[in-house]
């Protein structure tokens, strides 16, 4: 069936280090994979997507990874600050006839250290 | 327009008990989702509305659960009898279409005691 799952469920930090937070995925029809961020006591708030057909992209002190041959995809954050200090989810997007699914994983807490 | 809103926050009920939630999406999203979160996973997908039509609905729906969106704006999800294991953060998204992602609201914890 379809999943999407992360590598560690837990990752800690110091502040102005980068940050790695890796995802293995199954399923290879999805045209898009989504990162999204979710504070406590907040929705996820989307945070960088990239197509199936690309490598790599850049955003705002992240950057996605995806390596379609061993279906991982990871996210990069530059110079994590605390404000990064949140639960992390991968998730991929599948396009059905009418909408986009879209499909999490179990989500990776980032831990900042000051 | 301030995002997708979800009443109320916090619900907290007796099993057995039905209970209502709502949610009000961006405005100009014809697309709105429901999820389910339990603690330390990621969210589950339970129903999605184009407008008014209900076009698809997850196995975890059962039919205690139902959700409406009368006029293609708010939705509301019911679920009637209440059972421990419905406690769980209930999130409503929406979006635009087109584009991949959607934008949510905080949630609605509920908690069956």
């Amino acid at each position: 069936g379809e999943s999407v799952g992360l590598h560690l469920p837990t990752l800690s930090v110091q502040e102005g280090d980068n940050s790695i937070i890796n995802c293995a995925y199954s399923n290879s029809a999805s045209d898009y994979f989504i990162w999204y961020k979710q504070e406590s006591g907040k929705g996820p708030q989307f945070i960088i997507d990239i197509r199936s057909n690309m490598d790599k992209r850049q955003g705002q002190r992240v950057t996605v990874l995806l390596n379609k041959t061993v279906k991982h995809l990871s996210l990069q954050i530059a110079a994590t600050q605390p404000g990064d200090s949140a639960v992390y989810f991968c998730a991929e997007n599948t396009p059905r006839a009418s909408y986009d699914k879209v499909i999490f994983g179990p989500g990776t807490s980032l831990s900042v250290i000051p | 327009d301030t995002g997708v809103s979800q009443n109320p926050r916090h619900k907290i009920t007796k099993r057995g008990q039905n209970v209502t939630f709502r949610c009000d999406p961006i405005s100009e999203h014809n697309r709105l989702y429901w999820y389910r979160q339990t603690l330390g996973q990621g969210p589950e997908f339970l129903t999605y509305f184009q407008n008014e039509a209900q076009l698809e609905k997850s196995r975890l729906l059962s039919d205690r659960f139902s959700a409406e969106r009368p006029k293609g704006s708010f939705s509301t999800l019911e679920i009637q009898r209440t059972e421990q294991g419905d406690s769980a953060m209930y999130l409503c998204a929406s979006s635009p279409g087109g584009r991949p992602g959607y934008t949510f609201g905080s949630g609605t914890r509920l908690t069956v005691v």
